[in-house]
């Protein structure tokens, strides 16, 4: 079975741009979750989709939003960059909320 | 707000000791436990799961779970410098639907 892959693996923008990440969950698998994670820090939970489903949101502004197509696959957008928004994006599939989440290689994202 | 608890170290122990990580958490609806490794600069590796109340073994690795006083535990024994990582808990089933992550107890095995 194929893990999670997220695309792209690194990116760099600009302040005042925006940037939409993907990911695409193991197969057979509805929940996707989006996590922030910058040096020295822990996983920060944005949101969780489940069949195409927002069905939890983290502490995160507006900025930040995502969506789930009825392949499972999830993209998550982040509007209006701010330079404290450089950080890896990790996504994390599971087949429900009470099973073992696998994580994508992340996105580091940078912004200047 | 439902939290996942971990004493974030680090956690230094000498090649070849028992290395002991420690989690507490408040939604007492969780059902499911894991752990997590991390590397620096990669992302998190699941390495144990735990349902039941009592002990999991694995090779090396020892996952306990007491849900009456909530609180899980990983216990690496032999641990080598390869296993110096961060370790994260997380908490899974409870009213909040995904998974909820402790911020990581970061382990140190000095050779």
């Amino acid at each position: 079975k194929a893990g999670v892959t997220q695309t792209p693996r690194y990116l760099i923008k600009t302040r005042g741009q925006q940037v939409t990440l993907s990911c695409s969950p193991i197969s057979g698998h509805r929940s996707v979750s989006w996590y922030q994670q910058t040096p020295g820090q822990g996983l920060q939970f944005l949101f969780e989709y489940f069949s195409e489903t927002q069905r939890n949101k983290g502490n995160f502004p507006g900025r930040f939003s995502g969506r789930q197509f009825s392949n499972s696959r999830s993209e998550m957008n982040v509007s209006t960059l701010e330079l404290g928004d450089s950080a890896l994006y990790l996504c994390a599939s599971s087949e429900r909320g009470d099973r073992p989440a696998f994580f994508g290689q992340g996105t580091r994202l940078t912004v200047v | 707000q439902k939290e996942v608890e971990q004493n974030s170290g680090p956690l230094s122990v000498p090649e070849g000791a028992i290395a002991s990580l420690n989690c507490t958490y408040s939604d007492r609806g969780s059902q499911s436990f894991f752990w997590y490794r991390q590397y620096s600069g990669k992302s998190p590796e699941l390495i144990m799961f735990i349902y039941s109340n009592g002990d999991k073994e694995d090779g090396r690795f020892t996952a306990q779970l007491n849900k009456a006083s909530q609180y899980v535990s990983l216990l690496i024994r032999d641990s080598q410098p390869s296993d110096s990582a961060t370790y994260l808990c997380a908490g899974g089933g409870g009213s909040q639907g995904n998974l909820i992550f402790g911020k990581g107890t970061k382990l140190s095995v000095k050779p």
